[in-house]
């Protein structure tokens, strides 16, 4: 069975500082996809990334990167120079595979960026 | 474009009650899902839909009725509420039937049940 970890409950840090959340994944598939979305305290869930399993070039964009290792089973998202805004629930998801169209995602990490 | 959109926003159910939670949208997408959300649990797929006609069983169905008799709508039905349903409900959609496209969500029904 497919599932996702993200053993962060909740991480604090202080505005400006770098914070990398961690994302383990369990899948028997060679082939499926990886996601994160972000919750914001508005309630709307904000797709971030899409990567799929034949692609594990890192991927940056702004203050946002990701870091998809395949020899860990990880997916992990880092923020650097944190800013307020950044305050958010964020979600990884796993699709594909023997889970066919069903998306199964993490419990989720609250951050908290304090200014 | 109005993207997904669901309604109510939040309801008051008790024990027994049934409800309709509607979800739409316009971006012509096949690929529809409902999931709930419980604090530390994620998101939890509860039916999905890839097209008019065709739905299927998520994690979490027992309780819930769904139909897709449009591309546009995709209700979810409460048969008889019970307290452990009280959740946030979240309807979304994607552009393609396949695994690798990412959802579209709307904003979300928040219900109680006593």
């Amino acid at each position: 069975a497919q599932k996702v970890t993200q053993a962060q409950t909740e991480i604090s840090v202080v505005e400006k500082e770098d914070v990398t959340l961690d994302c383990v994944y369990e899948t028997r598939d060679t082939t499926y996809y990886l996601f994160w979305y972000k919750q914001p305290p508005s309630g709307e869930l904000v797709f971030l990334i899409r990567r799929n399993s034949f692609d594990e070039q890192n991927e940056i964009s702004g203050r946002y990167s990701w870091n998809f290792q395949k020899s860990t089973s990880s997916f992990n998202f880092t923020i650097t120079a944190s800013q307020v805004v950044d305050s958010a629930v964020y979600f990884c998801a796993l699709s594909g595979g023997t889970g066919g169209f069903k998306t199964i995602f993490g419990a989720g990490t609250r951050l908290f960026v304090k200014a | 474009n109005a993207g997904v959109t669901q309604t109510p926003k939040f309801q008051v159910l008790k024990t027994g009650q049934s409800m309709t939670l509607q979800c739409a949208q316009d971006m012509n997408h096949e690929y529809m899902s409902w999931y709930r959300q419980d604090p530390g649990m994620g998101l939890r797929l509860i039916h999905y839909s890839v097209g008019a006609g065709i739905t299927d069983q998520g994690e979490v169905p027992n309780g819930y009725n769904v139909s897709r008799s449009t591309t546009e709508d995709f209700p979810l039905r409460l048969l008889s509420a019970a307290p452990s349903q009280t959740s946030v409900y979240f309807c979304a959609s994607s552009l393609g039937t396949g695994s690798s496209y990412e959802q579209y969500f709307g904003p979300g029904t928040r219900l109680t049940v006593t």
